[in-house]
């Protein structure tokens, strides 16, 4: 089953201590993002990657992190987390050229 | 990415009756995607449109995208609670440049 997994589904965390949200697609895709998305805001996009070594930032990628070493993950990380980054996490996957995202489940983050 | 303003934000209709949101742009798109995302889930890809003035449907949907590449609508007829959730348009300027842009949404809320 074509499918793209985000781990952990929810977290509650504290200031500072270091968090990474993983994401995981099986559809072979070399496009790969994560967007986050907060009341009133919709989706803002903070990171994607193109392929494998190719990440470039989106509309809000400070204080966060990403890496490409497989084709199939794009982890998330949040070296330092605050309070601020309180929000809901997608990790979205597509073929290059073709424009079509697929989400994963999301991943709910507290920062206390 | 350059930004996509959609309206209205929030939208109560009774059952059965039509909804419509729209999608609004300064500047030519280059495509414009709609996605669904229902209430506690994720964002689902519902269709692409790339050509000036290209009508596409989908059962009770209809989508539009203007003849000067600007603006774009999706239209639901007779509603259903099965189509209760947040509509969100999206665009790309350049496959490759910068992934996705998505509007803000419009929370669609159906009174039986």
């Amino acid at each position: 089953e074509a499918q793209v997994t985000q781990n952990p589904r929810y977290l509650i965390t504290v200031t500072g201590k270091k968090l990474t949200v993983t994401c995981s697609q099986n559809m072979n895709h070399e496009y790969m993002s994560w967007y986050r998305q907060d009341p009133g805001l919709g989706l803002r996009q903070i990171y994607y990657s193109m392929n494998v070594e190719v990440t470039d930032k989106g509309d809000v990628p400070e204080g966060y992190k990403v890496s490409r070493k497989e084709k199939r993950n794009f982890p998330l990380i949040l070296e330092s987390p605050s309070p601020n980054q309180t929000s809901l996490y997608f990790c979205a996957t597509g073929h290059s050229g073709a424009n079509v995202l697929t989400f994963g489940a999301g991943s709910r983050l507290t920062v206390l | 990415g350059q930004q996509v303003m959609q309206i209205p934000q929030y939208q109560h209709v009774q059952e059965g009756e039509d909804f419509t949101t729209y999608c609004n742009s300064s500047t030519t798109l280059s495509n414009i995607q709609w996605y669904k995302q229902r209430p506690g889930g994720h964002p689902v890809f519902l269709i692409q449109l790339v050509k000036s003035g290209e009508v596409k449907k989908q059962k009770r949907l209809t989508f539009q995208f203007g003849e000067a590449k600007k603006n774009s609508s999706l239209h639901i007829t007779a509603t259903q609670t099965t189509d209760v959730g947040t509509y969100f348009c999206a665009h790309s300027s350049s496959w490759g440049a910068d992934g996705l842009t998505f509007g803000k949404g419009t929370h669609l809320i159906i009174q039986p």
